[in-house]
């Protein structure tokens, strides 16, 4: 079965870095989503994007962060000036729009800002 | 965005069923009913959605009722492998767009 796959699964950094968190959709899927969630919260929507722009964000995802598709397969979260607070699994999603189909997930990332 | 509301927590029994209950009384007409698990340490899983006909697959069913005001997602036989967070989460076109809002789930404990 298809996977969403997302490295690495733990980083570690210090505040005030930059990282990337990667993700490699499933090959035929055209929308691409990014998703985190805080130890003990809710999974929390950060943005959404298609066609190599975004099509919808939260107010989470503000100018520390940025999406990008930069060579056709992977797919990329970017926070310039992590936080203590940027402290979460983030989790990459993929799907074919439309209310008919369903979400695939990754196995998320570990973010730990230290 | 139209709002679910699930039990906190159930519990069931290894190899009994089980049905998850959902209110969504504020439910569009262009609404899909999805349901998605997260089992403990892991991303949230896909499990089955509907529009408005009961909907079956290897998983699980969803039962949906006539006014859709509710659905019901029933797991036939309870494995340990199923204790996860189990969300019911409204999917439509409307100002929300394509995002899925989770709430807090239900959290399903299978005793052995």
């Amino acid at each position: 079965e298809p996977e969403v796959t997302q490295t690495p699964s733990h980083q570690v950094t210090q505040m005030g870095q930059e990282v990337i968190l990667r993700c490699v959709p499933i090959s035929n899927h055209l929308y691409f989503y990014w998703y985190r969630q805080i130890l003990g919260q809710k999974v929390e929507f950060l943005v959404s994007f298609y066609n190599n722009e975004i099509s919808e964000k939260s107010e989470i995802f503000d100018d520390q962060f940025s999406v990008e598709r930069p060579d056709g397969s992977n797919f990329t979260l970017k926070i310039r000036s992590t936080k203590l607070e940027d402290s979460a699994m983030y989790f990459c999603a993929s799907s074919n729009r439309g209310s008919y189909y369903g979400y695939t997930f990754g196995s998320g990332t570990r973010l730990t800002v230290v | 965005d139209a709002k679910t509301t699930q039990p906190n927590s159930m519990e069931s029994n290894e190899e009994e069923p089980v049905h998850l209950p959902c209110n969504h009384s504020t439910i569009s007409g262009t609404d899909y009913i999805h349901w998605y698990r997260q089992l403990p340490s892991q991303g949230p899983e896909y499990v089955i959605h509907g529009l408005t006909s009961n909907v079956n697959n290897r998983m699980a069913s969803l039962a949906i009722a006539e006014d859709r005001k509710s659905s019901t997602l029933i797991l036939h036989r309870a494995t340990l492998r199923d204790a996860a967070v189990y969300y019911c989460i409204l999917r439509g076109s409307g100002s929300s767009g394509d995002k899925l809002t989770f709430g807090t789930g239900t959290r399903l404990a299978v005793r052995p």
